[in-house]
């Protein structure tokens, strides 16, 4: 099945510190979606994104995807500890594979 | 909605012993799969199911693994024998298929079932 991609695999930020992920594919997506999973939990969807260039934000939290829909990039502005927890990017619709993830860890 | 229900959520068994994960989905989903998650593999992809039927399971480990799906609201992943390496948190999700219909796909999880397998 098609893999996607994710980079880094672990980033420790200092509360207030800004935050990026990136999810990387080979091959064209026909749309890509977001998972957040909190220490000791479960992944929680976030975001789907669809179109070429797509851009989308939830408060802190900006999603974009590439204009070639064979990449995304998450990013957290100004970091809480509520952010800590592995972010995790999906796709394609039909098998629904995830990227290794990032994991995210706050100084408070 | 009582979300994805899964059990046990925790097992601890012994190597060569038989385990049953169950696994029912949100009602009115027609897709339902099965990941394992591990810090050395990450959340893989087991197998998944479209309207009962299953459609990938290239991922299941090798024939100690069977998943099936009798009915549209339960479905079982099965481990014989068990061995260590399958030590991991095995995760349900399922999902109302629509196509790519903008903000359809979106994948529930249960809240996992944690295998120990000594």
């Amino acid at each position: 099945g098609q893999q996607v991609m994710q980079i880094p695999q672990y980033q420790h930020v200092q509360e207030g510190e800004d935050f990026t992920t990136y999810c990387n594919s080979s091959t064209t997506l026909s749309n890509i979606q977001w998972y957040k999973q909190r220490p000791g939990g479960h992944p929680v969807f976030l975001i789907q994104l669809v179109k070429s260039g797509e851009v989308k934000k939830q408060k802190r939290l900006t999603f974009q995807f590439g204009e070639a829909k064979k990449n995304s990039s998450l990013h957290i502005t100004a970091t809480q500890t509520t952010d800590v927890g592995t972010y995790f990017c999906a796709g394609p619709p039909g098998d629904m594979r995830f990227g290794a993830g990032t994991r995210l860890t706050v100084k408070p | 909605d009582a979300g994805v229900i899964q059990s046990p959520r925790h097992e601890v068994t012994e190597m060569g012993q038989e385990v049953t994960l169950r696994c029912k989905p949100i009602s009115g989903h027609n897709s339902l799969f099965w990941y394992r998650q591990t810090m050395m593999r990450g959340l893989e992809l087991l197998i998944y199911f479209n309207n009962n039927v299953p459609i990938d399971d290239s991922g299941m480990p090798e024939d100690r693994f069977s998943a099936k799906m009798p009915n549209a609201s339960f479905s079982t992943l099965k481990i014989q024998p068990s061995e260590p390496r399958d030590s991991a948190v095995y995760f349900c999700a399922s999902r109302r298929n629509r196509g790519q219909v903008s903000g359809a796909n979106v994948l529930t999880f249960g809240a996992g079932s944690r295998l120990t397998v000594l």
